[in-house]
C-alpha cells in the first residue's frame, strides 16, 4: 500500500524558514516523480512543485510564486522527500501535501498533509 | 499559465441523481487532465487520469470525458458518501494548475 507521510509543519513567523519533510512507502521511491501541493485554508488546491527522479537527473519545477525561495529535493536511501521554505510570507500558509507522481504524470497518491502557519 | 475553470463552483442534487461538472482549459491540453475529489477535511483523492481513465479502485459510477479544452467529470448516481470538493488539474504544462473546485451536496 502506498503511503505518505508528511511532518514538520509549525508556525513560523514572516521570513522565516521551514523544512517540510514526507516518509514514503510500500513503493519504489526512487522510481517515481514527486509533487508538493498546498491549500490555503479554505481555499483551493494550489500546485508547488515537482522533483523528477535519478533518470531525469532530479530536476525541478516550480510555481512562479515559491519560485527562489522553496527548494524540493529528495534522499532516495531514505526513501524521504523534503520542501526547504525561506523567506516565508503570510501567504505561504498552508496545509502542504506530498504527492507521488504516477504514469501518466498527474498526481496518483497524497499524503494527509501538514500544517504551515506564517503569523506574526 | 493555462487557467483552468470549473463550473459550476457548486452544486446541490438529489440522492440518485446524475450530476455532470465541467472544466475548461484556457488552451488546449489534449487529454492531460486530472480529477480528485476532496472530502471535508481530508486529504485529496485521485479519481480519473487522462481525462477519462479511472484510477485503480474508484467506482464505476465516476467517468470522465474530453479532449482538448472542455471536459467533463459525470457521477452517474449520487449518494451521500459523493459529497465532497471536486477538482481537475492539467499536467500537460509547467506550471501545473488547478481548476477552483466544485462543492457537491445533497438537496
Amino acid at each position: 500500500e502506498v503511503q505518505l507521510v508528511e511532518s514538520g509543519g509549525d508556525l513560523v513567523q514572516p521570513g522565516g524558514s521551514l523544512r517540510l519533510s514526507c516518509a514514503a512507502s510500500g513503493f519504489t521511491f526512487s522510481d517515481h516523480y514527486m509533487d508538493w501541493v498546498r491549500q490555503a485554508p479554505g481555499k483551493g488546491l494550489d500546485w508547488v512543485g515537482r522533483i523528477r527522479n535519478k533518470a531525469n537527473s532530479y530536476t525541478t519545477e516550480y510555481a512562479a510564486s515559491v519560485k527562489g525561495r522553496f527548494t524540493i529535493s529528495r534522499d532516495d536511501s531514505e526513501n524521504s522527500l523534503y520542501l526547504q521554505m525561506n523567506s516565508l510570507k503570510t501567504e505561504d500558509t498552508a496545509v502542504y501535501y506530498c504527492t507521488r507522481v504516477g504514469d501518466p504524470h498527474y498526481s496518483d497518491h497524497w499524503g494527509q498533509g501538514t500544517l504551515v502557519t506564517v503569523s506574526s | 499559465d493555462i487557467q483552468m475553470t470549473q463550473s459550476p463552483s457548486s452544486l446541490s442534487a438529489s440522492v440518485g441523481d446524475r450530476v455532470t461538472i465541467t472544466c475548461r482549459a484556457s488552451q488546449g491540453i489534449s487529454n492531460f487532465l486530472a480529477w480528485f475529489q476532496q472530502k471535508p477535511g481530508k486529504a485529496p483523492k485521485s479519481l480519473i487520469y487522462a481525462a477519462s481513465s479511472l484510477q485503480s479502485g474508484v467506482p464505476s459510477k465516476f467517468s470522465g470525458s474530453g479532449s482538448g479544452t472542455d471536459f467533463t467529470l459525470t457521477i452517474s448516481s449520487l449518494q451521500p458518501e459523493d459529497i465532497a470538493t471536486y477538482y481537475c488539474q492539467q499536467y500537460k504544462i509547467y506550471p501545473l494548475t488547478f481548476g477552483g473546485g466544485t462543492k457537491v451536496e445533497i438537496k
